[in-house]
């Protein structure tokens, strides 16, 4: 069975520019939440996403939004992306809402 | 707000021995459950075994194990006959009944030949 895959593994990107990550639950899991690590920290909290809807949030500004699709995929979208966005986002799935969560191997954005 | 605190930024243990990781964590809430993720240098996120705070009887995994302290909110991995592939970042991490997922700030283990 396919883990949790996010796309695309590597993107670099401009200031002020917009940018959108996309991530594929496991097979059956209908919950998603999104994190961001920064080199030589833990995950941050972004979203969590439970049958498409928003069931929470973590502390970062409204430039960034999330979604989920009646598929269980996910985006997270990153508006006038700042250099201090930089860092690894990870995805994670898990088939109901407070299980363990299963992650994929991130994509690593790089803001120029 | 739920805290987790790794107070431990660096481990190193000889290969065989064993080596305890400490964690913490601050909470008033009396569902969650409680992890501990690896991540090795390729980044990616493995768990490694997990406790559902309702139950008393400490989980393990193999040579992986944790002593869950519910009242003194404490959570530490064990690893016993430690692997040079056990090197890695450890993470702790707590999850609410709600869902959102709170980690530690890692400690970073190192096994010797």
């Amino acid at each position: 069975d396919a883990g949790v895959t996010q796309s695309p593994t590597h993107l670099i990107k401009t200031r002020g520019q917009h940018v959108t990550l996309r991530c594929s639950p496991i097979s059956g899991h209908k919950s998603v939440s999104w994190y961001q690590q920064v080199l030589g920290q833990g995950p941050q909290f972004i979203f969590q996403y439970y049958e498409k809807e928003e069931r929470g949030r973590g502390n970062f500004p409204d430039r960034f939004s999330a979604r989920q699709f009646p598929n269980y995929s996910s985006e997270l979208n990153v508006n006038a992306l700042l250099l201090g966005d930089s860092a690894l986002y990870l995805c994670a799935s898990s088939f109901i809402i407070s299980t363990e969560a299963f992650f994929g191997q991130g994509t690593r954005l790089t803001v120029v | 707000a739920q805290t987790v605190t790794q107070s431990q930024p660096e481990m190193s243990v000889q290969e065989a021995e064993t080596v305890t990781l400490s964690c913490t964590y601050d909470t008033s809430e009396s569902d969650y459950y409680l992890f501990w993720y690896k991540q090795p240098p390729s980044r990616q996120m493995i768990l490694v075994i997990r406790q559902e705070a309702y139950k008393q009887q400490n989980a393990t995994e193999n040579r992986f194990s944790v002593n869950f302290q519910k009242a003194a909110k404490s959570f530490s991995l064990k690893i016993s006959d430690s692997q040079l592939g056990d090197a890695a970042m450890y993470f702790c991490a707590y999850r609410s009944a709600r869902g959102d997922m709170r980690f530690g700030a890692g400690t970073r283990l190192t096994v010797k030949p």
